[in-house]
C-alpha cells in the first residue's frame, strides 16, 4: 500500500513565479491536510480538504495561497507570486476518516531565489 | 489560549538508556493527542491517545495520556542510534471544522550516541 505521495520533492522558483505542489493521499484516504515547516520552526497547519470541499483553511495566508482537492486527481497547493519567505518544507498528510491519525508524505522543499 | 509544550527541548543519551519525553497541553474541547517521529523527512506516526490512563505500546516505545493533569509521556527503552530524531506531539480538538487540524509542539531533539 503506497504511502502519501508528493511531488515534486524539491522545487526552485524565482520571486514572482508560481509554485504548484501536488499530493496524492494514501489509497482509501479521502481527507487531505497541508502543513508548512519553516526553517528552524515547527509544523504549522495550513488547510484541511475533502474531495471538492475545503473544510478548514484557518491556517492559510490570506493572499497568494490556495488549495484544492478535485474529484479526480491529486490535491494541489498553489502559491502565486512567491516571495523568499515562502521557502519552506510543505507536507501533505492524509487520513481515512476525519480526526483519525494523519499520515504524512515526504514533503516538498520549496526554495525561492 | 490553547498550547502544547514539550520538554526537554533536547536530550543526549547513550545506547541502552531509557528516555522519557514529556508533552503538556492546555486545550479547549480536547479530542486526541498524537506522537510523531521526524528524522530528516516526513513525520512518522507513532501513537494516538484519546483515553486517559491507557498505555499504548509498540516494541520499545510506549505512551500514556493523563487527561486530568493534561500531559502525555513517550517512553523509549533500550535506546538505539536509530532512535535519534525529533519527537513531536500534537493535539486535535473536537467539534466545529477544526477537528482535522493538528497543532504541534516544538519537538524534543533526541540524540543517541553509540
Amino acid at each position: 500500500n503506497a504511502g502519501v505521495m508528493q511531488n515534486p520533492r524539491h522545487l526552485v522558483r524565482r520571486r514572482g513565479q508560481e509554485a504548484r505542489l501536488r499530493c496524492s493521499p494514501m489509497k482509501g484516504h479521502s481527507h487531505v491536510y497541508w502543513y508548512r515547516q519553516l526553517p528552524e520552526e515547527g509544523l504549522k497547519f495550513m488547510v484541511y480538504l475533502q474531495k471538492e470541499n475545503i473544510i478548514d483553511e484557518s491556517g492559510m495566508p490570506k493572499e497568494r495561497f490556495s488549495a484544492e482537492f478535485p474529484k479526480e486527481g491529486p490535491s494541489i497547493l498553489r502559491i502565486q507570486q512567491v516571495v523568499r519567505g515562502d521557502s519552506a518544507a510543505y507536507f501533505c498528510a492524509s487520513s481515512p476518516l476525519d480526526a483519525h491519525e494523519q499520515y504524512f508524505g515526504p514533503g516538498t522543499r520549496l526554495t525561492v531565489t | 489560549e490553547d498550547k502544547v509544550v514539550q520538554s526537554p527541548l533536547s536530550l543526549v543519551v547513550h545506547e541502552g538508556d531509557t528516555v522519557t519525553l514529556n508533552c503538556s497541553y492546555e486545550v479547549t474541547n480536547f479530542r486526541s493527542l498524537l506522537w510523531y517521529k521526524q528524522e530528516k523527512k516526513a513525520p512518522t506516526f507513532l501513537f494516538m491517545l484519546t483515553s486517559s490512563g491507557i498505555e499504548k505500546k509498540s516494541g520499545r516505545l510506549s505512551s500514556i495520556l493523563d487527561k486530568k493533569e493534561l500531559f502525555s509521556i513517550l517512553n523509549i527503552t533500550a535506546t538505539q542510534t536509530g532512535d535519534s530524531a525529533v519527537y513531536l506531539c500534537a493535539y486535535s480538538r473536537a467539534g466545529g471544522t477544526s477537528y482535522g487540524k493538528l497543532t504541534f509542539g516544538q519537538g524534543t531533539i533526541l540524540t543517541v550516541h553509540p
